[in-house]
């Protein structure tokens, strides 16, 4: 799997776009390309996930660079409730298992 | 339920005391995963069912440490002889049976906090 590098921490403010950077320069072909996120206090959600093409559901939109070395998560309008940390994880084709950095904090101010 | 089930919710335990943390996946879930997460630091992970078998013991920090799982679904972390370092959020998460992990999800419990004193 991929190494993928994240901010530690960003703010944004309540009903405003979040944009998320992930960086996973030396990803492969076959490396997908995944989010989760952990609010305070709970277990990890999954959010989304793509392997070359952009992404959308419900929760969150997902833009893959053309070059795949890099990536964004996108919440288009920001709650209180999206404050969390959200990790970006590079999972392999055959991976068997989750492997969780640092992820970036979000605080979102009222 | 609906989602992974965790008990119990908190565990107190005297140093040298043996625990159970008991995880039930999501019906179905043949993938069954357990991490820990001490305070304020990230996932650590510790062991991969694939049914009832485990093929990634590597994250067990410990041979205090065992886990099983029967039948396919419920599984139990067991951890001896407790030391004040095991305190922390133990999590388990399950994912489907027909798919890959690298193309679902996988779907948490809410943890079970140990608190070793």
């Amino acid at each position: 799997d991929a190494k993928t590098t994240q901010p530690n921490s960003m703010e944004s403010n309540e009903e405003e776009p979040v944009h998320l950077p992930c960086n996973h320069s030396t990803i492969s072909g076959t490396d997908y390309i995944h989010w989760y996120r952990q609010l305070p206090s709970q277990g990890p959600e999954y959010v989304i996930h793509g392997l070359t093409s952009n992404v959308n559901n419900r929760m969150a939109s997902l833009a893959i660079a053309e070059d795949r070395k890099s990536s964004t998560l996108i919440l288009h309008r920001a709650t209180l409730r999206d404050a969390a940390v959200y990790y970006c994880i590079s999972l392999r084709q055959g991976a068997q298992k989750l492997v969780f950095g640092q992820g970036t904090r979000l605080t979102i101010n009222p | 339920g609906a989602g992974v089930s965790q008990s119990p919710s908190n565990k107190v335990t005297e140093k040298g005391k043996d625990v159970e943390l008991r995880c039930d996946p999501i019906s179905g879930h043949t993938a069954l995963y357990w991490y820990r997460q001490s305070l304020g630091q990230g996932l650590e992970f510790l062991i991969y069912f694939q049914g009832n078998s485990a093929p990634d013991k590597s994250g067990l920090p410990s041979d205090r440490f065992s886990a099983e799982r029967t039948g396919g679904s419920v599984s139990t972390l067991t951890i001896q002889r407790t030391q004040q370092e095991d305190s922390a959020v133990y999590l388990c998460a399950s994912s489907p049976d027909r798919a890959r992990l690298w193309n679902t999800e996988a779907f948490f419990g809410q943890g079970t906090r140990l608190t070793v004193v």
